[in-house]
């Protein structure tokens, strides 16, 4: 059965790095997107991306954080100079082709030390 | 803007009993596609159940089923047999959208624990 994988599983980076976390949607998806779980809280909507730009964005996607889908199967999301504030889980999903559920792929967990 | 609330932190639940995890949620819209989705320590996002606002039929999935009350805005998962894999974090979540594909909001979950 296909799936959304992510990598890496856990990424350790120190508080003003960049990091960029990589996600392979289902193949013939054409939406895709990012969420955060801050540990013990609730799933946190990000990003979604269609047709190779951002379709929405919450407050929490500010300019520190970009997204790109650099070739036909990767997408990324990419923090630009992290805060303690950005650990959290991060996952990617994608739906589309003949379904209109979102599924998940297993998260990256981002610590900031 | 949606909300989803789920007013339930936790339950816990006898092994082969049944329970029921409430959700309700807020929305203007008349179309729109409530999930739940199950997420074990592992942390993995397990979609477990979807509802199209537009049918009035309950949704069902083996041992999972819904309650779907449109007027009263409120989503609730019952699990029959309950195994003890069936512990994990449920959370409800929202999607307004005519053609599907739009974002998610979720509620801020109900941890599920089995007793044996």
């Amino acid at each position: 059965e296909p799936e959304v994988t992510q990598t890496p599983s856990h990424q350790v980076t120190q508080m003003g790095q960049e990091v960029i976390l990589r996600c392979v949607p289902i193949s013939n998806h054409l939406y895709f997107y990012w969420y955060r779980q801050i540990l013990g809280q609730k799933v946190e909507f990000l990003v979604s991306f269609y047709n190779n730009e951002i379709s929405e964005k919450s407050e929490i996607f500010d300019d520190q954080f970009s997204v790109e889908r650099p070739d036909g199967s990767n997408f990324t999301l990419k923090i630009r100079s992290t805060k303690l504030e950005d650990s959290a889980m991060y996952f990617c999903a994608s739906s589309g082709g003949d379904s209109y559920e979102q599924y998940f792929g297993p998260g990256t967990r981002l610590t900031v030390t | 803007a949606q909300t989803v609330t789920q007013s339930q932190p936790e339950m816990s639940v006898q092994e082969a009993e049944t329970v029921t995890l409430s959700c309700t949620y807020d929305t203007s819209e008349s179309d729109y596609y409530l999930f739940w989705y199950k997420q074990p320590p592992s942390r993995q996002m397990i979609l477990v159940i979807r509802q199209e606002a537009y049918k009035q039929q309950n949704a069902t999935e083996n041992r999972f089923s819904v309650n779907f009350q449109k007027a009263a805005k409120s989503f609730s998962l019952k699990i029959s047999d309950s195994q003890l894999g069936d512990a994990a974090m449920y959370f409800c979540a929202y999607e307004e959208s005519d053609f599907g594909n739009e974002k998610l909001t979720f509620g801020t979950g109900t941890r599920l624990t089995i007793i044996p």
